[in-house]
């Protein structure tokens, strides 16, 4: 079974830019989950979905960040117009119906790079 | 808001047993958790606990969880050099099961 992909692995943009962020989770999981770490800090929950609803989106950090789930299948996180603060790790996990207070299956992340 | 605390480097001998620390302050946490993630790769859980659980034993690794002290710990037994990875103590958040992570243990194994 595929685990949760994310895509692209690295992404280096310029102050001002544009960058779109994917997760897959794994098929069949209603429940979907953002995260990211920036350097040295804790890993913060963003916003969560249950199929194609936000069920809490409490983490973003400003209206600069959209999360969008089409279909409840896969996920894209936009950022609009990127900061430097925004650099970081972003993180996806995913878990079956009803299954968001056990394991969570994360992916490898994305590591943007905010120039 | 909840907050979850750990040290952030671990220096272990191969064969000797690593113990990570944690402290968390909400006590209404249900579950907590132990990521492990190695370098490139995402999260992976290693184990977790109920919040009315004290201990948990699986393998080579030992989860110890004090409630009154808000104290959570990871044991591992006979450490080897592929245990070498940043470790997540982690706990449940909001009603809808977002996590809260602390700051992560980078656990180096020396032969």
């Amino acid at each position: 079974e595929a685990g949760v992909t994310q895509f692209p692995s690295h992404s280096v943009i310029e102050k001002g830019q544009t960058v779109t962020l994917r997760c897959d989770p794994i098929s069949g999981h209603d429940n979907l989950y953002w995260y990211r770490r920036v350097m040295g800090k804790e890993i913060k929950f963003l916003l969560h979905f249950v199929k194609e609803s936000k069920q809490d989106e409490s983490g973003m950090p400003n209206n600069r960040f959209l999360a969008e789930r089409t279909g409840g299948t896969y996920s894209t996180l936009k950022v609009q117009p990127a900061e430097l603060e925004d650099s970081g790790v972003y993180f996806c996990a995913s878990s079956p119906p009803g299954g968001g207070r056990l394991e969570q299956f994360f992916g490898p992340g994305t590591r943007l790079t905010v120039l | 808001g909840e907050d979850v605390e750990q040290s952030l480097f671990l220096s272990v001998r191969e064969g000797d047993s690593s113990v990570i620390n944690c402290t968390y302050t909400d006590s209404s946490s249900t579950y907590l958790y132990w990521y492990k993630q190695e370098p490139g790769a995402g999260l992976q859980l290693l184990t977790y606990i109920f919040s009315n659980m004290d201990m948990k034993q699986d393998q080579r690794l030992t989860v110890l969880l004090n409630k009154k002290d808000k104290h959570l710990s990871l044991r591992i037994a006979d450490t080897q050099t592929g245990d070498s990875a940043i470790y997540f103590c982690a706990v449940s958040g909001g009603s809808q099961g977002n996590l809260i992570f602390g700051k992560g243990t980078k656990l180096s194994v020396k032969p």
